[in-house]
């Protein structure tokens, strides 16, 4: 079955820095939604991307959808401890079903 | 976006039991999907659920395991039975509907299930 590749899985980053989790696809998307999940917490629609080389922005959050729509990534500037969590790709292959990636945990070290 | 409220929000149940989880959404909907999420894991589908119909279970999810009711279009409970450790997850109801970023899923708030 399809299958998208999300990695890393874990990122450690001091905070300030910046972060970027990246998703790939051995086929076509047509759509391509990002999550958030706090730690304790449910998982929280941040984003969807449709077309090709499109590019949105959530205030240091930056999402990308590549031209060929195989791959997107997702990058933050400046991290801070409210960005905490884990970071789902999940491209859209039906009306309403989701492939979930594995996700990429951020954490900030102390 | 829609609200959802799910409860209980965790639980500690014996083996051999059964739980069932209920979630309310504060709009009608069609469709509403149960999801298991193991610990550090992502989310698995366990079935979709629509009002007036059974339930449609994903590859190694049944039924008997995991009987679903959907009474109306803002009600649905996910019951797992004969429960064993394994079982231990979170589970969660979700919607997808359009939100202000496009469509989208909505989540309740998750149950946290140990099995003991």
């Amino acid at each position: 079955g399809q299958q998208v590749m999300q990695i890393p899985q874990y990122q450690h980053v001091q905070e300030g820095e910046d972060f970027t989790t990246y998703c790939n696809s051995s086929t076509t998307l047509s759509n391509i939604q990002w999550y958030k999940q706090r730690p304790g917490g449910h998982p929280v629609f941040l984003i969807q991307l449709v077309k090709s080389g499109e590019v949105k922005k959530q205030k240091r959050l930056t999402f990308q959808f590549g031209e060929a729509k195989k791959n997107s990534s997702l990058h933050i500037t400046a991290t801070q401890t409210t960005d905490v969590g884990t970071y789902f790709c999940a491209p859209l292959i039906s009306n309403y079903q989701l492939i979930w990636g594995a996700g990429t945990k951020l954490i900030i070290k102390p | 976006s829609a609200v959802i409220s799910q409860k209980p929000s965790r639980d500690i149940c014996q083996r051999g039991t059964s739980l069932t989880i209920q979630c309310q959404v504060d709009s009608q909907v069609t469709m509403m999907f149960w999801y298991r999420q193991q610990p550090g894991q992502s989310l698995t589908l366990i079935a979709t659920a629509n009002q007036g119909s059974e339930a449609t279970y994903e590859s190694g999810f049944v039924i008997d395991k995991f009987p679903i009711s959907r009474p109306n279009l803002t009600f649905s409970t996910l019951t797992v039975s004969n429960m064993s450790p394994e079982d231990s997850s979170i589970y969660l109801c979700s919607v997808f509907l359009q939100t202000g970023l496009g469509y989208g899923y909505t989540f309740g708030s998750g149950t946290r299930l140990t099995v003991v």
